[in-house]
C-alpha cells in the first residue's frame, strides 16, 4: 500500500526525442506527487510536482500527466538533452505523514 | 541557491563501530529529515525531526540510530554499532515548515562499512 511502483528502470533516448518515466501507487491516500532528479554524487533534487485534483502540470520541457482513477503518474521530456542525462525518481506522500515514499528510479541516458 | 551540507562525503569503518554523520541544514529551515540509499536502490525515509524531537522514524531507524541537534546549525545522526548492511549513502534533509513543498536534500555521505 505504501510503495510507488516505476518503471523503466533504465532508458536510452536520442538527443532532441520524449522521455516517458511511469509510476503507479495504491494508497489514495497520497496528495502530493513529486518527481526529483539525481545527478552521480548528487543528492535528490525536487524537479517538478502535482497534486491529485489536477491531470497535468507543465514547466519548461518536464510534464507531469496525472490520473486519478488509474492511480498513475508519470513524467514527460520533451526535447531530451544530453545534460537530462540523471536518475529520476517519482515519489509520493500524504501530507498528514510528511515522509516521502520514493520509487525505485529510472536511470536515462539521453545520448547525443 | 541555498544548499545542505553534509560530511564527510565518505565514511569508512569497521563493523561495531560507531559513526557520527554530520549535516548543516538550511539556516532558516525547521524541519530536518535523514534518508538513505542502498546502492542501486530507492531513497529510504530513516527519520524526521522537529523542535528537538523525533517526529516520525521507520521500521529501519532502530535502537542503534539516533539524531540529534547540538546547536543552533548542526543535526547528526549517530550509528552506534555499525552493521555491514548499514552501508548506504545518507542523505540529510531540510524544509522551512511542514507543510513545505520544496524538500533540499544534502549531497549524501557515502558510509562504507567493512
Amino acid at each position: 500500500q505504501q510503495q510507488v511502483k516505476q518503471s523503466p528502470q533504465s532508458l536510452i533516448v536520442q538527443k532532441g526525442g520524449i522521455s516517458i518515466i511511469n509510476c503507479a501507487y495504491e494508497n489514495t491516500a497520497f496528495d502530493y506527487f513529486p518527481w526529483y532528479q539525481q545527478f552521480p554524487g548528487k543528492g535528490p533534487a525536487l524537479l517538478i510536482a502535482i497534486r491529485p485534483d489536477v491531470s497535468e502540470k507543465k514547466e519548461g520541457r518536464f510534464t507531469i500527466s496525472f490520473n486519478k482513477s488509474a492511480k498513475q503518474f508519470s513524467l514527460h521530456i520533451m526535447d531530451s538533452q544530453p545534460g537530462d542525462s540523471a536518475t529520476y525518481f517519482c515519489a509520493a506522500l500524504m501530507n498528514r505523514d510528511d515522509k516521502i515514499i520514493f520509487g525505485k528510479g529510472t536511470r536515462l541516458h539521453i545520448l547525443p | 541557491e541555498p544548499e545542505v551540507t553534509q560530511t564527510p562525503s565518505h565514511q569508512v569503518t569497521q563493523m561495531g563501530q560507531e559513526v557520527i554523520l554530520r549535516c548543516v541544514p538550511i539556516s532558516n529551515h525547521l524541519y530536518f529529515y535523514w534518508y538513505r540509499q542502498i546502492l542501486g536502490q530507492k531513497v529510504e525515509f530513516l527519520v524526521s525531526f522537529y523542535n528537538n524531537e523525533i517526529s516520525e522514524k521507520s521500521e529501519i531507524f532502530d535502537d542503534q540510530f539516533s539524531v540529534e541537534r547540538p546547536d543552533g546549525s548542526n543535526f547528526t545522526l549517530k550509528i552506534r554499532s555499525t552493521k555491514l548492511e548499514d552501508s548506504a549513502m545518507y542523505f540529510c534533509a531540510s524544509k522551512f515548515s511542514v507543510r513545505g513543498e520544496k524538500l533540499f536534500f544534502g549531497s549524501g555521505t557515502q558510509l562504507s562499512v567493512l
